[in-house]
């Protein structure tokens, strides 16, 4: 099936430093979604958009719908601890199935 | 109180076994879906249920049986389990399918692994 190419697969960060990930797809959605799964949990719902070019905050995080409606971006600034999981994004069209993507796992260290 | 509770969280079966996997939500959503987590992380949807009817079936062997006897409820039924089965099911609600229904809320998962 389907997957979202994420990049980059692994991060591994000093508390502080702030983190940017992307995620990519060959066809075009009208929704993009980012999840964060911590170890042995479900995903949880961080950041919806739901039109291109839309930047939307949730506390330190920033995600951004891209232009070309193909790319969506996440950013974490100033990481804490808290912050360590896999970052998930999921892209949408009309009434298609959610497709996600590969995962960005983030480690942040002390 | 857990807005999409999914039992049990751990099974460890052996080959050939049946099992099933039972998952609630109390957020009042009409759509309701599993998925599967390989061990590489990798997010599959399995079905979708929308008010009790399926509207997505992947490609999934029929030896999955999904049922949902009421929008709050969709239990996964696996029959004659393989190794490859072995992975953690998640189970989904969402407010409506399609884009208006984009936001999950997961359960904690479900890891099954078979002996």
């Amino acid at each position: 099936g389907q997957q979202l190419n994420q990049s980059p697969q692994s991060m591994f960060i000093q508390e502080g430093e702030d983190v940017s990930m992307n995620c990519t797809s060959s066809s075009i959605f009208n929704t993009w979604l980012w999840y964060k799964q911590e170890p042995g949990e479900g995903p949880v719902l961080l950041i919806a958009l739901y039109k291109a070019g839309e930047l939307t905050s949730n506390g330190r995080l920033t995600a951004q719908f891209g232009i070309t409606r193909k790319d969506s971006f996440l950013n974490i600034s100033a990481s804490i601890p808290s912050d360590v999981g896999i970052y998930f994004c999921a892209g949408g069209y009309n009434t298609d199935k959610l497709i996600f993507g590969t995962g960005t796992r983030l480690q942040v260290f002390p | 109180d857990t807005a999409v509770s999914q039992t049990p969280k751990y099974l460890v079966t052996q080959m050939g076994n049946d099992k099933s996997i039972k998952c609630e939500q109390n957020l009042g959503h009409d759509t309701m879906y599993w998925y599967k987590q390989d061990s590489k992380k990798f997010l599959k949807i399995m079905f979708s249920y929308n008010n009790k009817e399926l509207i997505i079936n992947e490609t999934v062997p029929n030896r999955f049986s999904p049922k949902s006897p009421d929008k709050a409820h969709l239990n996964l039924h696996i029959n004659s389990l393989e190794l490859g089965d072995s992975a953690v099911y998640f189970c989904a609600s969402s407010q409506a399918p399609g884009i208006s229904g984009r936001e999950l809320f997961f359960g904690e998962g479900s890891r099954l692994t078979v002996l």
